[in-house]
């Protein structure tokens, strides 16, 4: 049963451009949220954090909105650059769940053309 | 090494026999998890060690899965009798308190 989704399997935004990418989950007990960032025959590479308690986190060109009512959250890269093309996988967890263990979406393949 | 580090990067075996796949997490982590990526899939969680506290084993998908971790550092998951269907990229993870997990580069296991 996937509690996180990511329904867009890939996304293709020009050089410069917003990149944003979606995720959706279904348990209300989630209060944490991350994205990572993954290159081909790496592990994930963490990027950028939100909790329950909050409705935007901001670092550098990356944000991360959180709406709860919605159970949505979403990743705006601005500008995007060759470099961000990458798997981008949302991922939420729970206190006192599995010592915070992830759960994971299916991930989104963004690709930044010059 | 500063991050977490897994052995072999690669594991071809076939069908039936055992495998050990390896995890050094990063030094003073007291939590360790494991998670396998299926092709076309998201991360699947495994298991999770937290200190000295016995593993929390919720998300081995079979019997024929199992883990330790000994002194609280390095960490072996083993696959007995492996499947076809256990190919896929077993990741582990490492966190310190209450901060964010930290993977290493995975092992990519084949099972013929």
């Amino acid at each position: 049963d996937q509690q996180v989704k990511q329904n867009s399997p890939s996304l293709s935004v020009q050089e410069g451009r917003i990149s944003i990418l979606n995720c959706d989950y279904t348990n209300s007990m989630f209060d944490y949220f991350l994205w990572y960032k993954k290159y081909p025959a790496e592990g994930p590479t963490f990027l950028i954090s939100i909790s329950s308690i909050k409705d935007k986190n901001e670092d550098g060109r990356f944000t991360v909105f959180l709406n709860k009512s919605a159970k949505h959250l979403s990743l705006h890269i601005v500008p995007s650059q060759p470099g961000d093309s990458a798997v981008y996988f949302c991922a939420a967890s729970a206190s006192g769940n599995s010592g915070y263990a992830l759960n994971f979406g299916k991930g989104t393949s963004l690709l930044v053309t010059p | 090494g500063a991050g977490v580090s897994q052995s072999p990067s690669n594991k071809v075996t076939e069908k039936g026999k055992d495998v050990e796949l390896r995890c050094d997490p990063i030094s003073g982590h007291t939590a360790l998890y494991w998670y396998r990526q299926s092709l076309g899939q998201g991360l699947e969680f495994l298991i999770y060690f937290q200190g000295n506290s016995a593993p929390d084993k919720s998300g081995l998908p079979s019997d024929r899965f199992s883990a330790e971790r000994t002194g609280g550092s390095v960490s072996t998951l083993t696959i007995q009798r492996t499947q076809q269907e256990d190919s896929a990229v077993y990741l582990c993870a490492s966190r310190l308190g209450v901060d964010t997990q930290y993977f290493g580069p995975g092992t990519r296991l084949t099972v013929l």
